[in-house]
């Protein structure tokens, strides 16, 4: 399987911030990296697919970049809403793998 | 508007099976290029993909559980099904019902899940 690691495992930013997430593949998959949002007691929401383009719906603050092993999902203005969990999730090779989650607290 | 809604016990106790279903409104289960699924997050973990099928009816089963899983598919009544055989309590999770619609590599439609108790 491929494996996901995300960094940092939590970071506490205040409203304004710009945010960056790091993402890394055990191995290259292209750009078939994905970003999901997940709220407490909600399932996750798509955000990014592709590794840079941005799922209809979802605010032009959520931008990503990256292919091959190393990804970035970063938010340019953070807002009381975007404070939650984020996921990459490659989609290159069976199973479809996900980081281990990244948590975006209030500061 | 697509939705996707999963159904099934909440408690099931250690080494029967787990049977959830998700009917799916809004839309045809076998439209050409649906890829539906299942993933799972135990309480307080990460997400991991247990089962998928493509419209054609082609099954993918994760690895680490394909002894125990069976997908299948009733067009009759707009469901996809997801049976675990042999729980035990790391089979505790949040089952969410998953589509990937269109030719797209990317879960963009989601149930709210339900959680499943594996305990005597």
């Amino acid at each position: 399987d491929i494996q996901m690691t995300q960094s940092p495992d939590s970071l506490s930013a205040s409203v304004g911030d710009r945010v960056t997430i790091t993402c890394r593949a055990s191995q290259s998959i292209s750009r078939y990296l994905n970003w999901y949002q997940q709220k407490p007691g909600k399932a996750p929401k798509l955000l990014i697919y592709a590794a840079s383009s941005l799922q209809s719906g979802v605010p032009s603050r959520f931008s990503g970049s990256g292919s091959g092993t190393g990804f970035t999902l970063s938010i340019s203005s953070l807002q009381p809403e975007d404070f939650a969990t984020y996921y990459c999730q490659q989609s290159t090779s069976t199973p479809w793998t996900f980081g281990q989650g990244t948590t975006v607290e209030i500061k | 508007q697509l939705q996707l809604q999963e159904s099934g016990p909440g408690l099931v106790k250690p080494s029967e099976t787990l049977s959830l279903t998700c009917t799916v409104s809004g839309g045809s289960i076998s439209s050409r290029d649906n890829y539906w699924g299942w993933v799972r997050q135990p309480p307080g973990e990460g997400l991991e993909c247990i089962a998928s099928i493509y419209y054609t009816g082609t099954t993918y089963y994760n690895p680490s559980l394909k002894s125990r899983v069976t997908l299948s598919v009733d067009t009759s009544k707009n469901q996809v099904s997801l049976s675990l055989s042999s729980v035990t309590a790391a089979d505790t999770a949040v089952y969410y019902c998953v589509l990937s619609h269109g030719s797209g590599s990317y879960f963009d439609f989601w149930g709210q899940g339900t959680l499943v108790t594996v305990s005597s």
